[in-house]
């Protein structure tokens, strides 16, 4: 079975300071990871993605994130945070191996509040 | 591109009826899945169509139901509502593929909001 954990409900950044969304993972085969983005009453919005190679993936607005496989983690970063930034983030992971190769079924975290002061 | 549509977007039902919700991938996309969210449990996987076929399926009861049509529109259905089912329905689509292509990215619609009083 697959996991994904985002140990902060909410983390709070001012504007222009770096801000950090953690996750960590469980999948029993390769993992694919996900970032996904929610505004309220919006659906979600693909932030990036890690397959493979490069352990650090760029994304929209100007997002990244850090593949490490030896801690299971892939945190979502970003150098300055806006005010425009404040929204729901959620990491997810699908099982690019094994039994789960061909399905797209995410499994997700449960998201954790970003709210960057002004 | 139009993105994923998704109708009725708000929905109120009593205990004991029934709902059908639908969902219009992007224009191409072959893969269909839904996923519900409550604050209790998070996103949910329901389960994801693909060419007409149900190709997997989340822990889910049977009063939860899907399908998919020849233009990969979908469908779902809950019938016997209960309180729990009160949520926000996601559905998402993705290119999709027989095999190997699980990497790609979901583009998800703006949800059904289903209040069931």
């Amino acid at each position: 079975a697959q996991s994904v954990a985002q140990p902060e409900d909410q983390v709070n950044v001012a504007e222009g300071n770096p801000l950090t969304v953690k996750c960590t993972y469980s999948v029993s085969g390769n993992p694919y990871l996900f970032w996904y983005v929610q505004y309220p009453n919006r659906g979600l919005q693909f932030l990036l993605k890690y397959i493979t190679g490069d352990n650090l993936v760029k994304g929209s607005y100007g997002f990244e994130a850090e593949f490490n496989k030896s801690q299971t983690s892939f945190h979502l970063k970003k150098p300055s945070a806006l005010v425009s930034d404040s929204a729901l983030y959620f990491c997810a992971v699908r099982d690019g191996g094994g039994s789960g190769a061909g399905s797209y079924q995410l499994t997700f975290g449960k998201g954790t509040k970003l709210s960057v002061i002004p | 591109k139009a993105g994923v549509t998704q109708t009725p977007r708000y929905l109120i039902k009593t205990r004991g009826q029934q709902v059908t919700l639908s969902c219009s991938p992007i224009s191409g996309h072959r893969s269909v899945s839904w996923y519900q969210q409550t604050p209790g449990q998070g996103l949910q996987f329901l389960f994801e169509y693909f060419s007409e076929t149900q190709r997997n399926k989340g822990n889910f009861p049977g009063r939860f139901s899907g399908r998919q049509f020849s233009n990969s529109r979908s469908e779902m259905n809950v019938s016997t509502l209960e309180l729990g089912d009160s949520a926000l329905y996601l559905c998402a689509s993705s290119l999709g593929a027989k095999t190997g292509d699980s990497y790609n990215e979901q583009f998800f619609g703006p949800g059904t909001r289903l209040t069931v009083l």
